[in-house]
C-alpha cells in the first residue's frame, strides 16, 4: 500500500468552477498534512498546510482533513486558468519523512 | 529572507563522472530533505538530514549515492559514476524542525547524464 495516494487525474474543470482534490494515507499517526502546487518544469510551491481535523481556508483554497478516515482534500474555490498544475498532497508521520503522493494535474478551461 | 538555494540549476555530466548537487536552507532552518522526480512522475523521497545527521535514507540508492549535512556549509548531495538513468531534477527542502512545520523547496537541479 503507498503511503499517500492521490485520486487519478488529469482533472479539467470549467473557469469559475470548483476543482476537488483527494489524498488518503496509510499512516494513522501522522500529524502534519500539506498541499503542493507544481507547474511544469518548476519546484512545488507549498499552499496550504493543515494539522488538525475540519477545516482551514485560506483565499479561493480550502484544505479539510479526516484524520479518523486518513483523508484530506483540497478544494478550488473560482477556479482560475492559473491555477492549471499539478497538486501533490504531502504527509508527515511520526517518522518526520516527508511523504508525497503522485499528484493531481488539473486543467482549467476558460 | 532568501529561500532555499540550489546549485547549479543545470549540471551536465558524462557517464561515470561524479555530481554534487548544493543545497543551503532557509534562514533558520536545519532540516534539509532531498528529492528525486524524473519528468512526468511524482516526487520520490531520497534522504532527511539534520545538521551532522542523517535521520532518515531510506529512499538513497545503496551505491553511488551520498548525502551530508556538515556543521557549516550547505547539505551535499553526491552522485559518483552518473549513469543515463540519474537523469532527473533533484530538489530539496527545508523545514525549521521536525514536527507540525512547512518545508519549502528550492529550485531544483537538473541533471543531464549523456
Amino acid at each position: 500500500q503507498k503511503e499517500v495516494e492521490q485520486n487519478s487525474g488529469p482533472l479539467s474543470v470549467p473557469e469559475g468552477a470548483i476543482a476537488s482534490l483527494n489524498c488518503t494515507y496509510s499512516d494513522r499517526v501522522s500529524q502534519s498534512f500539506f498541499w503542493y502546487r507544481q507547474y511544469s518544469g518548476k519546484s512545488p510551491e507549498l499552499i496550504m498546510s493543515i494539522y488538525s481535523n475540519g477545516d482551514k481556508e485560506d483565499g479561493r483554497f480550502t484544505a479539510q482533513l479526516n484524520k479518523a478516515s486518513q483523508y484530506v482534500s483540497l478544494l478550488i474555490r473560482d477556479s482560475q486558468p492559473s491555477d492549471s498544475a499539478t497538486y501533490l498532497c504531502a504527509v508527515k508521520p511520526n517518522d518526520y519523512k516527508l511523504s508525497f503522493g503522485a499528484g493531481t494535474t488539473v486543467t482549467v478551461r476558460a | 529572507n532568501a529561500g532555499v538555494m540550489q546549485n547549479p540549476r543545470h549540471l551536465v555530466r558524462r557517464r561515470g563522472q561524479e555530481a554534487r548537487l548544493r543545497c543551503s536552507p532557509m534562514k533558520g532552518h536545519s532540516h534539509v530533505y532531498w528529492y528525486r522526480q524524473l519528468p512526468e512522475e511524482g516526487l520520490k523521497f531520497m534522504v532527511y538530514l539534520q545538521k551532522e545527521n542523517i535521520i532518515d535514507e531510506s529512499g538513497m540508492p545503496k551505491e553511488r549515492f551520498s548525502a551530508e549535512f556538515p556543521k557549516e556549509g550547505p547539505s551535499i548531495l553526491r552522485i559518483q559514476q552518473v549513469v543515463r538513468g540519474d537523469s532527473a531534477a533533484y530538489f530539496c527542502a527545508s523545514s525549521p524542525t521536525e514536527i507540525n512545520t512547512e518545508a519549502f523547496f528550492g529550485q531544483g537541479t537538473r541533471l543531464t547524464v549523456v
